[in-house]
């Protein structure tokens, strides 16, 4: 069974950018949550979805937002990047939405400049 | 809101030794904890979690943790270390659902 995939893998953009990154989940699995890791917060949950539909949201600004297709893939968005948004992005699969074990994919390298 | 510490940035130990990686918790109803391992410029990957029964989970590649309601931790063990052990160990905790909150994490160092 493939992992979970994540692309890109790395990612540069300037302030004031927007971009998009996307996760392919285990196949099989509806729930896809995505955290952010920095050095100085460390791992911080931004949101989950399963069934197209967002179950959780974490403590992020609306400039963070994410979607899920009806394959169970996932994007999140963030809009007028920051340089504090500068992180490794990891998303992580699982069966259903729950107290998962959660399949983390390699995770998206983002600098902002 | 629930929380986790890992009161210890570093642990150092020799290989062949038992290793203990230390977590405390603060959550509101039953907690659901987890340990993951993460190796320099990849994603996590999951040795064990606790949710419900008993108090001695086993995981991934040898790895333990005991969870103590009293003392509300969770540390996670290994008999004997490896040097391949040595990587940043995170521990989580949540209230059944996928926000799950992280520790700041432990850098296991194994020396040969």
């Amino acid at each position: 069974k493939a992992g979970v995939t994540q692309t890109p893998r790395y990612l540069i953009k300037t302030r004031g950018q927007q971009v998009t990154l996307s996760c392919s989940p285990i196949s099989g699995h509806r729930s896809v949550s995505w955290y952010q890791q920095t050095p100085g917060q460390g791992l911080q949950f931004l949101f989950e979805y399963f069934s197209e539909t967002q179950r959780n949201k974490g403590n992020f600004p609306g400039r963070f937002s994410g979607r899920q297709f009806s394959n169970s893939r996932s994007e999140m968005n963030v809009s007028t990047l920051e340089l504090g948004d500068s992180a490794l992005y990891l998303c992580a699969s699982s069966l259903n939405s729950g107290p998962n074990s959660g399949y983390f994919g390699p995770g998206t390298r983002l600098t902002v400049l | 809101a629930q929380s986790v510490a890992q009161p210890e940035d570093q642990v150092n130990v020799a290989e062949g030794n038992p290793l203990t990686v230390k977590c405390t918790y603060s959550v509101s109803g039953n907690p659901y904890l987890f340990w993951y391992v993460q190796y320099p410029n990849r994603g996590l990957q999951f040795l064990l979690k606790y949710i419900t029964g008993d108090n001695l989970v086993k995981g991934s590649y040898g790895f333990e943790a005991e969870f103590n309601k009293s003392q509300t931790s969770f540390h996670l063990k290994k008999p004997s270390a490896l040097v391949s052990d040595s990587a940043l160990y995170f521990c989580a905790v949540s209230r059944g659902d996928n926000d799950m909150r992280f520790g700041a994490g432990t850098r296991l160092t194994v020396k040969p």
